[in-house]
């Protein structure tokens, strides 16, 4: 089945603790991005990347890290989290830069106590 | 700021009554989709407009994108309770990337 994996589902952490979301497609899909989905304001890109070692910032990357060493996996990591970055994270990924639509994972529910 | 701009934030619709959502732009999009996010769900996509004037329909949801390739709206006809969830556009605008709505999240009373 195709689709794309984020582990884990949820998540409480505390301020400072470094973190990662990990995030899987089994499509070949060259882009991959990550998005925060706050009340009121939507899904926000946080990175993305359009293929292997090809990352690049979206609206929101302050306090997040991405990498992408292999095609199918872009990890988020929060080297220091913080209390603002409780939020429901996505990672998506499409064939080319969204072009056809996003396949989403199921989320990421984090909590940064 | 926000590229992509989403009316209303919310909607709370009899079952049967009809339903829309609207999508503003500022620029021209060269292309506008639709999702579907279920209550505890991730957003689905539903389906991608690239035309001017373009129409699609999928069983009783009809979507448009306008002439101008600046709006686009989404329209359920006599709504069910399946319907239940918070729909997003997402628009490219210039070929530069997607940018989400911030979602019209729809309640159907039965």
């Amino acid at each position: 089945e195709a689709q794309v994996t984020q582990n884990p589902r949820y998540l409480i952490t505390v301020t400072g603790k470094k973190l990662t979301v990990t995030c899987s497609q089994n499509m070949n899909h060259e882009y991959m991005s990550w998005y925060r989905q706050d009340p009121g304001l939507g899904l926000r890109q946080i990175y993305y990347s359009m293929n292997v070692e090809v990352t690049d910032k979206g609206d929101v990357p302050e306090g997040y890290k991405v990498s992408r060493k292999e095609k199918r996996n872009f990890p988020l990591i929060l080297e220091s989290p913080s209390p603002n970055q409780t939020s429901l994270y996505f990672c998506a990924s499409s064939l080319s830069g969204g072009a056809g639509g996003y396949t989403f994972g199921s989320g990421t529910r984090l909590t940064v106590v | 700021g926000q590229q992509v701009m989403q009316i209303p934030q919310y909607q709370h619709v009899q079952e049967g009554e009809d339903f829309t959502t609207y999508c503003n732009s500022s620029t021209t999009l060269s292309n506008i989709q639709w999702y579907k996010q279920r209550p505890g769900g991730h957003p689905v996509f539903l389906i991608q407009l690239v035309k001017s004037g373009e129409v699609k329909k999928q069983k009783r949801l009809t979507f448009q994108f306008g002439e101008a390739k600046k709006n686009s709206s989404l329209h359920i006809t006599a709504t069910q309770t399946t319907d239940v969830g918070t729909y997003f556009c997402a628009g490219l605008p210039n070929f530069n990337k997607f940018y989400f709505g911030s979602g019209t999240k729809l309640n159907v009373k039965p």
